[in-house]
């Protein structure tokens, strides 16, 4: 079964920490796995997009890596601020582009 | 731009009550999409439609019907609201192509309370 598994849950770190998400999936065949920003009350934001030949992609302070061949992806955030508190959701899609699959995300809150 | 606006942003149904969400998008997108958030779970998809005048199945289509009369509009219909369909519905848009690269933009939700 096509799967996208987020870890942790939920993590709480201080201002200016840095942080790493981390996203299992055993989705196949793989097309590419994205990562989403949802702030409270709103819809997912794209952070960044990586295709299989891609391991790495970056978005000012938000660094995206890519495992292909362990399935494996993490999200990982540099001097954080207050404004990254949000859910951040791993998202694959299947080869065909038939289907997408969303995780269940990892709740960031930063405090001050 | 606007993007990705949705009617109306919080509603309360009583059970067997019917509802129409509105999804209206400006940016000239092909594709569009209706998704339900639930709490502990990821999104998902409930239908899509890949142009005006078309609409498919999502994974969880059950007590939902769409509509895409217009490229810019998708509606999304409950006919007879059941309290397992209290949710944060979130509609999409993306343009076409045919590498599965395509950005969605999401609207800001609507939250469904079914009594």
């Amino acid at each position: 079964k096509n799967q996208v598994e987020q870890s942790p849950q939920s993590l709480i770190i201080l201002e200016g920490k840095n942080c790493t998400l981390q996203c299992n999936y055993t989705v196949s065949p793989f097309s590419n796995l994205r990562w989403y920003k949802q702030d409270t009350g709103r819809g997912p934001v794209s952070l960044t997009i990586m295709t299989f030949s891609e391991n790495t992609k970056s978005n000012g302070r938000y660094t995206a890596t890519l495992d292909a061949d362990t399935k494996q992806s993490s999200l990982h955030i540099t001097a954080s601020q207050l404004s990254d508190s949000a859910s951040y959701i791993c998202v694959v899609t299947e080869g065909s582009a038939s289907k997408i699959i969303f995780g269940s995300g990892t709740r960031l809150s930063i405090r001050p | 731009n606007a993007g990705v606006t949705q009617t109306p942003k919080f509603r309360v149904l009583k059970t067997g009550q019917s509802m129409t969400l509105l999804c209206a998008q400006d940016m000239n997108h092909e594709y569009m999409y209706w998704y339900r958030q639930d709490p502990g779970m990821g999104l998902r998809l409930i239908h899509y439609s890949v142009g005006e005048g078309t609409t498919a199945k999502g994974e969880v289509p059950d007590g939902y019907n769409v509509s895409r009369l217009k490229k810019q509009n998708f509606l999304l219909g409950l006919e007879s609201a059941a309290p397992s369909q209290t949710s944060v519905y979130f509609c999409a848009s993306s343009k076409q192509t045919t590498s599965g690269r395509e950005t969605q933009y999401f609207g800001p939700g609507t939250r469904l309370l079914v009594l």
